[in-house]
């Protein structure tokens, strides 16, 4: 089956942690993103990635970092130095020139 | 730089009553828009998308919505609503050309059917 994978479900860390969030897609889709998801506010973009070896700011980069050296692959770093990295973040991806995107499960993270 | 504004944050309603959900965008580019619902706990699913040709699109569980250049609005309805409708709904959109791909979505509507 082609889908988006996002793993885990369920993440606790402690605060001044670093935590990596992986996103995995199968569909052959050349664009990657990430958003974060707070009650009552939507989804805001964090970072995209258009293609391999390149991705760009979205509206609320701080305090993340991304990486993109596989098409497959668009792993999401929380840093220490996101104040308030509660939340539940949506990985997506879509064909370059194609605007539909596919979305995985979601990872809610929780920062104790 | 574009905007999305759902006008609505909770619509209740009964189970076979109709609904609408209203979404209102500006861009100063053409755009794309796109309805998506999000079940809880859950990512979103792709309801229906109108990229060019007919304004009035639609999914294949019932819903429609109908783009509105000179009203620059893209309302979602649904004649009759079942009680798995119930779910939270998000419009968006997307700038065609050299940006297509980068998505600004609503605040969402929370949608409750109920019996």
């Amino acid at each position: 089956d082609g889908g988006i994978t996002q793993s885990p479900k369920y993440l606790f860390r402690k605060e001044g942690q670093n935590v990596t969030l992986s996103c995995e897609q199968n569909l052959n889709h050349d664009a990657m993103y990430w958003y974060r998801q707070d009650p009552g506010q939507g989804l805001r973009l964090i970072y995209y990635s258009q293609i391999v070896n390149d991705f760009q700011k979205g509206d609320i980069a701080e305090g993340y970092s991304v990486s993109r050296e596989k098409k497959e692959s668009f792993p999401l770093t929380v840093t220490s130095a996101q104040k308030n990295p509660t939340a539940f973040y949506l990985c997506a991806s879509s064909m370059r020139w194609s605007n539909e995107q596919f979305f995985g499960p979601g990872t809610r993270l929780t920062v104790l | 730089a574009q905007s999305v504004t759902q006008l609505d944050s909770q619509v209740p309603v009964f189970e076979e009553a109709p609904v609408e959900l209203r979404c209102n965008y500006s861009s100063s580019v053409s755009v794309y828009l796109f309805w998506y619902v999000q079940y809880p706990n859950q990512g979103l699913q792709l309801l229906l998308k109108y990229l060019s040709g007919s304004t009035l699109v639609k999914s294949i569980n019932g819903f429609e919505a109908e783009f509105n250049k000179s009203q620059t609005s893209f309302h979602l309805r649904k004649p009759s609503v079942h009680i798995s409708d119930t779910a939270e709904y998000f419009c968006a959109v997307t700038q065609t050309g050299a940006n297509a791909g980068k998505s600004t979505f609503g605040d969402g509507t929370t949608l409750t059917v109920k019996p």
